[in-house]
């Protein structure tokens, strides 16, 4: 069985520019939720959609957006891009709410 | 609000000893309880879940969690590490009354074990 993929790997931006995340999860998982990761303020989460619908957001800029196609993939947009954008982004996702979550590799996202 | 504490930003144990990673919570309710392992540069690596029964969990690579309710931890363990054990590890939680997935993590212990 796959797991959840995430592309791209790395990416560099320049500020002011905009950015698009992609992550395909596990097969049947109809849930995924995103979540950046930095050094100074460690895993925080993003939001979380469930069969194309928003289910829950963290507390991000609306700089941040998302969204879910009906096979479950998902997507996440970063516009104006800031240096503190810069950060890996992981993209998870699970079968219930009792489940694990599974994570992907993750995007590694900077700006210069 | 719930939140996840890990005291320990750094825990160093020699190989062939057993190791302890604390984690303690303040959640509404009983919640889902989770330890996962970071790689560098990789994602997240699901270790062990408690959810309900016994209070002591196994999960992969030899480890093991001890859930605590009256004390809110959730210890991860393992009775003798290895040099392959150097990760950073995550205690997570979710809220059980809720139909949401969002799980709240600790900051994070970075384990190191030496030869």
């Amino acid at each position: 069985k796959a797991g959840v993929t995430q592309t791209p790997r790395y990416l560099i931006k320049t500020r002011g520019q905009q950015v698009t995340l992609s992550c395909s999860p596990i097969s049947g998982h109809r849930s995924v939720s995103w979540y950046q990761q930095t050094p100074g303020q460690g895993l925080q989460f993003l939001f979380e959609y469930f069969s194309e619908t928003q289910r829950n957001k963290g507390n991000f800029p609306g700089r941040f957006s998302g969204r879910q196609f009906s096979n479950s993939r998902s997507e996440m947009n970063v516009s104006t891009l800031e240096l503190g954008d810069s950060a890996l982004y992981l993209c998870a996702s699970m079968q219930t709410q009792g489940s694990e979550a599974f994570f992907g590799q993750g995007t590694r996202l900077t700006v210069v | 609000a719930q939140s996840v504490a890990q005291p320990e930003d750094q825990v160093n144990v020699a190989e062939g000893n057993p190791l302890t990673v604390k984690c303690t919570y303040s959640v509404s309710g009983n919640p889902y309880l989770f330890w996962y392992v970071q790689y560098p540069n990789r994602g997240l690596q699901f270790l062990l879940k408690y959810i309900t029964g016994d209070n002591l969990v196994k999960g992969s690579y030899g480890f093991e969690a001890e859930f605590n309710k009256s004390q809110t931890s959730f210890h991860l363990k393992k009775p003798s590490a290895l040099v392959s054990d150097s990760a950073l590890y995550f205690c997570a939680v979710r809220d059980r009354g809720s139909t949401l997935g969002r799980l709240y993590f600790g900051r994070g212990t970075q384990l190191t074990v030496w030869p």
